[in-house]
């Protein structure tokens, strides 16, 4: 059965500071993952998602089938980064199976 | 472009009635799903339907159910409620054209059964 894990519920870092966000999953086929980000009295919104191998907002993500990863980073944290982030599998048509999400706070 | 529309923005109810949460797409999108945000449970995929046919469903009960219409707007409906249903129900547009699509999700509709 398909699996999200986030094992971190909260994050706090330092502006500055380098940051990790983690996700596992487990799925036997082949994975196509995202990150879902909600800011402070926003939607739900896609921060960026594996097939596009793209850099947003400064955030960057690697899938590593070996580990069954795919972990969001920043090398330098802004405190407009502080929200809600959700990993997220995709395994069929729009249907996301999604981690408990991991709350971060940038301390100024 | 107008992002995805959810009515009733806030909603009350008590056990045993049932309820009907409506969504809007952007415009040109025709696929909607919805999903259930709990705080225990997280957000869980319910289902998701394309030119107003059920392409995909998750792990809810036979209570949960939705429709979409010809112009791919979309209702969700669950019946006989129970206290467990209380949660914030998003759903979700993307263009429907396959593969693995951004999703652009509403802002919600926050049930309370009592």
């Amino acid at each position: 059965a398909q699996r999200v894990t986030q094992p971190e519920k909260l994050l706090s870092v330092f502006k500055g500071a380098p940051v990790e966000l983690k996700c596992n999953y487990s799925y036997s086929g082949s994975p196509e993952l995202f990150w879902y980000v909600q800011y402070s009295r926003q939607r739900l919104q896609l921060l960026l998602r594996h097939i596009s191998r793209e850099s947003i907002k400064g955030f960057t993500a690697d899938l590593n089938k070996g580990e069954t990863s795919f972990h969001l980073k920043k090398p330098f944290a802004q405190e407009e980064d502080s929200a809600m982030y959700y990993c997220a599998l995709q395994t069929g048509a729009n249907n996301l199976f999604f981690g408990t999400g991991t709350r971060l706070t940038v301390i100024p | 472009k107008a992002g995805v529309t959810q009515t009733p923005r806030y909603l009350i109810k008590t056990r045993g009635q049932q309820v009907t949460l409506s969504c809007s797409p952007i415009s040109g999108h025709r696929s909607v799903s919805w999903y259930q945000q709990t705080p225990g449970q997280g957000l869980q995929f319910l289902f998701e339907y394309f030119s107003e046919t059920q392409r995909n469903k998750g792990n809810f009960p036979g209570r949960f159910s939705g429709r979409q219409f010809s112009n791919s707007r979309s209702e969700m409906n669950v019946s006989t409620l129970e206290l467990g249903d209380s949660a914030l129900y998003l759903c979700a547009s993307s263009l429907g054209t396959g593969g693995f699509e951004k999703l652009f999700f509403g802002s919600g509709t926050q049930l309370s059964v009592l």
